[in-house]
């Protein structure tokens, strides 16, 4: 079947505006995770899932961030007021409880 | 806390020689080790884990194993192609299979 889909691959921003990234994860995972690849860095931890329910906020650098899930499938990460710092490629991932994550392609975000 | 170093790349090869990419972590309990890769436009794939010491993970001629002793789960291969050029990235799991933490990543270049 599909794969974990991301949506938009790439977005350029105005420094201040607020963004909406979408995932799609694998139909039947419980689980969905957000990463953020920043340049130079490894992959850093944002957000956990299970279901509809974030036990795990933790990685959330400011509360500019923010992230919903609804149906127990498709997740929305929300920054507001963007800054250059934010530029990154998100990475959404998804898994049945206790297995192997499957990731998405990424959206590359760019703020100007 | 939980972390992941891995060796700097890039790491540039000619077909059929050996590949080893070094990696040691940190963390406070028994962790679970990844190896994640990552095709060019591909998203990242697990490419093999082991969840306990003396575990060897392995997978497409690669080969990992878990030293509780010398913390390390360095990446091995005897004889690379071409098509083994990615982003390697070493990973840890503390508490399951979520939260995962990353290594930086390594970009590897096989040259025909």
């Amino acid at each position: 079947g599909a794969g974990v889909s991301q949506s938009p691959s790439n977005k350029v921003t105005e420094k201040g505006k607020d963004v909406e990234l979408r995932c799609d994860p694998i139909s039947g995972h419980t689980a969905l995770y957000w990463y953020r690849q920043s340049l130079g860095q490894g992959l850093e931890f944002l957000i956990y899932f299970q279901g509809n329910s974030a036990p795990d906020k933790s990685g959330l650098p400011s509360d500019r961030f923010s992230a919903e899930r609804t149906g127990g499938s498709v997740s929305t990460l929300t920054i507001q007021r963007t800054q250059q710092e934010d530029s990154a490629v998100y990475l959404c991932a998804s898994s049945s409880t206790g297995a192997n994550l499957y990731f998405g392609p990424g959206t590359r975000l760019t703020v100007t | 806390g939980d972390s992941v170093t891995q060796m700097e790349g890039p790491v540039t090869l000619s077909e059929e020689a050996c590949l080893t990419i070094n990696c040691t972590y940190t963390a406070t309990g028994y962790p679970s080790l990844f190896w994640y890769v990552q095709y060019p436009g591909e998203g990242l794939q697990l490419l093999l884990k082991a969840t306990k010491a003396d575990d060897k993970g392995s997978n497409k001629g690669f080969e990992a194993t878990y030293r509780k002793e010398t913390t390390s789960f360095h990446l091995e291969k005897g004889s690379v192609q071409v098509s083994d050029s990615a982003v390697y990235f070493c990973a840890l799991s503390d508490q399951g299979d979520y939260k995962l933490s990353f290594g930086a990543g390594t970009t590897v270049t096989v040259r025909a």
